[in-house]
């Protein structure tokens, strides 16, 4: 039942490194999504995914990349980390069909100072 | 555009007391589908419900019941008989069917303490 996992839970950097925060989901699910969510605040889009070598852009896309190359798997990569990134990153992802369809499941998160 | 708001930030109760919580949408399409999920102090988002724009019934489950108004364009939320345990963040979200990928627009959340 693991359902979507993401590493790690918690990471601190220092400004300017980089880093890939992983996401892997067991449901066989064509949708993945990365959102960040500030503190007091909802969950803002980063990227999203509708299948493997399907990536497009959310509301908030700069200063991240991601790749989709499996079905399973959906990194999310920052490059030159800022202090502005320093958040509560969600991973997600839904079925494009079914009974399921359009709800998201959430991993537990990953939380990321950038000191 | 499509926008979800939730005007309160933070409900504070007494256990057993009802409590309503409040989202209003807006979108341009006629066809969407409407969430709630719940982020305990754990920190995980927990689907609760989904209701698309053409079922206009109430909806309950247990303690729990969802009033959707399309004239008012609201999704409300009201939790009977409050118990400890739900204290919680809650989001309201919003899938607008134009949209690819089923992205969901979120609310800012309500911050619900229960107290004992």
């Amino acid at each position: 039942n693991a359902g979507v996992t993401q590493t790690p839970k918690f990471r601190i950097l220092k400004i300017g490194q980089s880093m890939t925060l992983q996401c892997t989901q067991d449901m066989n699910h064509n949708y993945m999504y990365w959102y960040r969510q500030d503190p007091g605040m909802g969950l803002k889009l980063i990227y999203y995914s509708v299948g493997a070598g399907i990536t497009d852009k959310g509301e908030v896309p700069n200063g991240y990349n991601v790749s989709r190359s499996t079905t399973e798997d959906f990194p999310l990569r920052l490059e030159l980390a800022a202090p502005s990134q320093t958040s509560v990153y969600f991973c997600a992802s839904n079925p494009r069909g079914g009974l399921a369809k359009n709800i998201q499941y959430f991993g537990a998160g990953t939380r990321l100072s950038v000191l | 555009a499509q926008k979800v708001t939730q005007a309160q930030t933070e409900i504070s109760v007494v256990e057993k007391e009802d409590v309503t919580l409040d989202c209003v949408y807006e979108t341009r399409d006629t066809t969407y589908y409407l969430f709630w999920y719940k982020q305990p102090p754990s920190g995980e988002l927990v689907f609760l419900i989904r209701r698309n724009s053409f079922d206009e019934q109430n909806e309950i489950s247990g303690r729990y019941s969802w009033n959707f108004q399309k004239s008012t364009s609201s999704f409300n939320f009201t939790i009977t008989a409050s118990q400890v345990v739900d204290s919680a963040v809650y989001f309201c979200a919003l899938r607008q069917m134009e949209t690819s990928g089923s992205r969901l627009t979120f609310g800012e959340g309500t911050q619900l303490t229960v107290n004992p």
